[in-house]
C-alpha cells in the first residue's frame, strides 16, 4: 500500500509562532486531505488538497504532487491550534480502484502560552 | 451544513460482548466509510461502501461486519469483544467522483470501551 511519513513527529512552540508541517507520500495520489485531531478527538477537516495551494485563514498548503510532498504552514500560533495534525492521502493511478484514505502517523503540536 | 451523524458517542462493554455502532452520511453522499482509532495511534481503515454495496476492505477482523441501508446510513457490528477493541471509531461520508473518493468529511466519533 501507499506510506505516508510526516514530519515532525512532535513540535512544541511558543504562542505567535510559526511552523511548517510536512508529509511525504510514496506514490500518485487522487485525494490528499489535512485534519487536525483536537483534544477531544474530532477529526476537522483543514484542506483538501490532491495539488496547489490553499489558504484559510492562518493556514495554508501546498501539494506537489509530481515531487510527492505536501506542506502545511500555520502562522501566528494559537493554543487552540494544539492536537494533533494528520495528511491522508488516496492512491491513485489507472485502476486504483481504491477508496481507502490513508493517514500518516501525524505531528503532535503544542503550542504553550 | 449537516455533518456525519455517529451514535451512540460513547459505550462500554464487556468482554464477549457485542456492539453496534450506527453512521448517518451527509445528505446525497454517496459513500461511507468506517476507521479505528486505537490510542495513541492514526485512524485505521476499515471498510467502505459505495452505493449501498462494499467497495472496499481494510483490516476489519472477521468478528466485525458492516451494512449500509436503502436510506444510506450504515451500521458497525462487533461481536465476542476484545479489550482490544477498545477504540475510537470513525464513520466518514464523501460523493465520490469519477476515480476520486472526493472530500471524506468525519463524524465526531464513537468511544467503544471494553472491560
Amino acid at each position: 500500500g501507499i506510506q505516508v511519513e510526516q514530519s515532525p513527529p512532535d513540535l512544541i512552540l511558543q504562542e505567535g509562532a510559526n511552523s511548517t508541517l510536512r508529509c511525504n507520500f510514496s506514490d500518485s495520489v487522487n485525494n490528499l486531505q489535512w485534519f487536525h485531531q483536537n483534544p477531544w478527538g474530532q477529526l476537522i477537516n483543514l484542506f483538501y488538497i490532491p495539488s496547489g495551494t490553499k489558504q484559510n485563514g492562518r493556514l495554508s498548503a501546498t501539494t506537489v504532487a509530481t515531487e510527492r510532498y505536501s506542506l502545511l504552514y500555520i502562522s501566528s500560533s494559537q493554543t487552540t491550534d494544539s492536537g494533533v495534525y494528520f495528511c491522508a492521502v488516496v492512491k491513485g493511478g489507472a485502476g486504483a480502484g481504491s477508496y481507502q484514505l490513508t493517514f500518516g502517523k501525524g505531528t503532535k503540536l503544542s503550542v504553550i502560552p | 451544513a449537516a455533518g456525519v451523524i455517529q451514535s451512540p458517542r460513547h459505550l462500554i462493554k464487556e468482554k464477549r460482548e457485542t456492539a453496534t455502532l450506527k453512521c448517518y452520511p451527509i445528505p446525497r453522499h454517496d459513500t461511507v466509510y468506517w476507521y479505528q482509532q486505537g490510542p495513541g495511534q492514526d485512524p485505521q481503515f476499515l471498510i467502505s461502501f459505495y452505493e449501498k454495496m462494499q467497495s472496499d476492505k481494510g483490516s476489519i477482523p472477521d468478528r466485525f461486519s458492516a451494512q449500509q441501508f436503502s436510506d444510506y446510513h450504515s451500521e458497525l457490528n462487533m461481536s465476542s469483544l476484545e479489550l482490544g477493541d477498545s477504540a475510537l471509531y470513525f464513520c466518514a461520508s464523501s460523493l465520490v467522483r469519477v476515480g476520486n473518493t472526493g472530500e471524506l468529511f468525519f463524524g465526531e466519533g464513537s468511544r467503544l470501551t471494553v472491560l
